[in-house]
């Protein structure tokens, strides 16, 4: 069955980086892709980006494209995101979900369990 | 950016009620639309891709329809485990960032 484990919870202070990884089995990972959506608290689901595991080709929301890195290990089936420059409105969890991406979709069809990461000084 | 906008943002219902939820789309999306329920302390699952078709798995109950900007969710006959937030998506590879509406949380009358 298809599983994406994520890594535990983080707290940082403003400015500083945190890199949640995200490690999945039961599946070819190659063939689909990662996206990343976080939910701050009580509030809904934001769609942050999602990187290829074919060929690391990314997309990123504009909100978080000059401070986010997404990537991939193919050699342990695993991906990571990277957010910079931390700031107390990004508190939130943050989801990994496997995607399956065509030629005219990108789907998210399973998700991780979820990462909290508190921004606080 | 296209913005995808639900009603209503809570529903109140008992168990064994037909209810529907509505997700519109600020232009056309064609019917690159999924559903997605979500519960407390939960990640999202998904029920509906392509605006109709059922995830494997998913209670034949759960049913989605609509194409272009308009969509809807139905659950046929309200379990007491149906009882959650839900999200609609649009995943139009051409047309990112990939937005949620803002959830539709569906609550115990």
């Amino acid at each position: 069955q298809v599983q994406l484990v994520q890594s535990g919870a983080e707290v940082k202070k403003p400015g500083a980086s945190v890199k949640v990884s995200c490690k999945a089995s039961g599946y070819t990972f190659h063939i689909y892709g990662i996206s990343w959506v976080r939910q701050a608290p009580g509030q809904g689901l934001e769609w942050m980006g999602w990187i290829s595991a074919y060929n690391g080709k990314t997309n990123y929301a504009q909100k978080v494209h000059d401070r986010v890195s997404m990537t991939t290990d193919t050699s342990t089936s695993t991906a990571y995101m990277e957010l910079r420059s931390l700031r107390s409105d990004d508190t939130a969890v943050y989801y990994c979900a496997r995607t399956d991406a065509g030629g005219d979709y990108v789907l998210i069809d399973y998700w991780g369990q979820g990462t909290l990461v508190t921004v606080s000084s | 950016d296209i913005q995808m906008t639900q009603s209503p943002s809570t529903l109140s219902a008992s168990v064994g009620d037909r209810v529907t939820i509505t997700c519109r789309a600020s232009q056309s999306i064609s019917s690159w639309l999924a559903w997605y329920q979500q519960k407390p302390g939960k990640a999202p699952k998904l029920l509906i891709y392509k605006a109709s078709s059922l995830e494997s798995g998913v209670p034949s109950r759960f049913s989605g329809s609509g194409s272009g900007t308009e969509f809807t969710l139905t659950i046929s006959s309200l379990q007491p485990d149906d009882f959650a937030t839900y999200y609609c998506q649009q995943y139009h590879t051409f047309s990112p960032p990939y937005t949620f509406g803002q959830g539709t949380k569906l609550e115990i009358k």
